[in-house]
């Protein structure tokens, strides 16, 4: 049983760009959620997915969006990249409608903005 | 802002002592959850502890409630090198996110 998959692993991008980051959630989960860590610091949410429908969202601004597409999987998506913006991003999902009682994280991706 | 803050930032303990780690946080909760990760990657979720509930065990881990002080705190018994580790405490307020403190870092020295 596969759990969540993240890719790409690294990315490397220059301010200005933009970049797009994947997620499968784990087996039988239907919510996804996004989360960024900075270095030294504890994941915080972005926003989450349900029903292909973004039902909340956390203090970030309009550049981070996304999107949930019918088989579950989703993609965060980062617009005019900030140097701010290096951090791993995480995925999270979660069954049942997006109960938090425990959620599966991926991997991350490693996101450098130089 | 994050709602939970671990105390201490870090901790560095002998193989087969016992570490101790302490959450805090602001409002009231639905439960609380602890979140091990190692060397940055992805986290794993180790123990659920609901507002209603004061103490709960899995294994060497035992995790305390007070909500009255709101706060939490995690035990590891007899650590061993494999727990060295980022720990996270996380707050469920009954939306659809859960709040992360800044972590403890334990290292458990051979």
């Amino acid at each position: 049983d596969a759990g969540v998959t993240q890719s790409p692993t690294h990315l490397i991008k220059t301010r200005g760009q933009q970049v797009t980051l994947r997620c499968s959630p784990k087996s039988g989960h239907d919510t996804v959620s996004w989360y960024q860590q900075a270095l030294g610091q504890g994941p915080q949410f972005i926003f989450q997915y349900y029903e292909e429908e973004e039902r909340q969202r956390g203090n970030f601004p309009d550049r981070f969006s996304g999107h949930q597409f019918p088989n579950y999987s989703s993609e965060l998506n980062v617009n005019a990249l900030l140097l701010g913006d290096s951090a791993l991003y995480l995925c999270a999902s979660s069954p049942m409608g997006g109960s938090n009682e425990k959620l599966f994280f991926g991997s991350g991706t490693q996101l450098s903005v130089l | 802002s994050q709602q939970g803050e671990e105390d201490p930032q870090a901790l560095s303990i002998q193989e087969g002592e016992n570490a101790t780690m302490n959450c805090s946080y602001k409002t009231s909760i639905n439960n609380l959850q602890w979140y091990r990760q190692n060397s940055g990657r992805g986290l794993v979720h180790l123990i659920l502890i609901r507002s209603n509930e004061r103490e709960k065990h899995s294994g060497r881990l035992r995790v305390t409630l007070d909500t009255s002080k709101k706060s939490s705190s995690l035990l590891i018994t007899a650590s061993r090198a494999a727990d060295t580790a980022s720990y996270f405490c996380a707050t469920d307020f009954n939306d659809y996110k859960l709040s992360f403190g800044a972590g403890t870092t334990v290292t458990v020295r051979a």
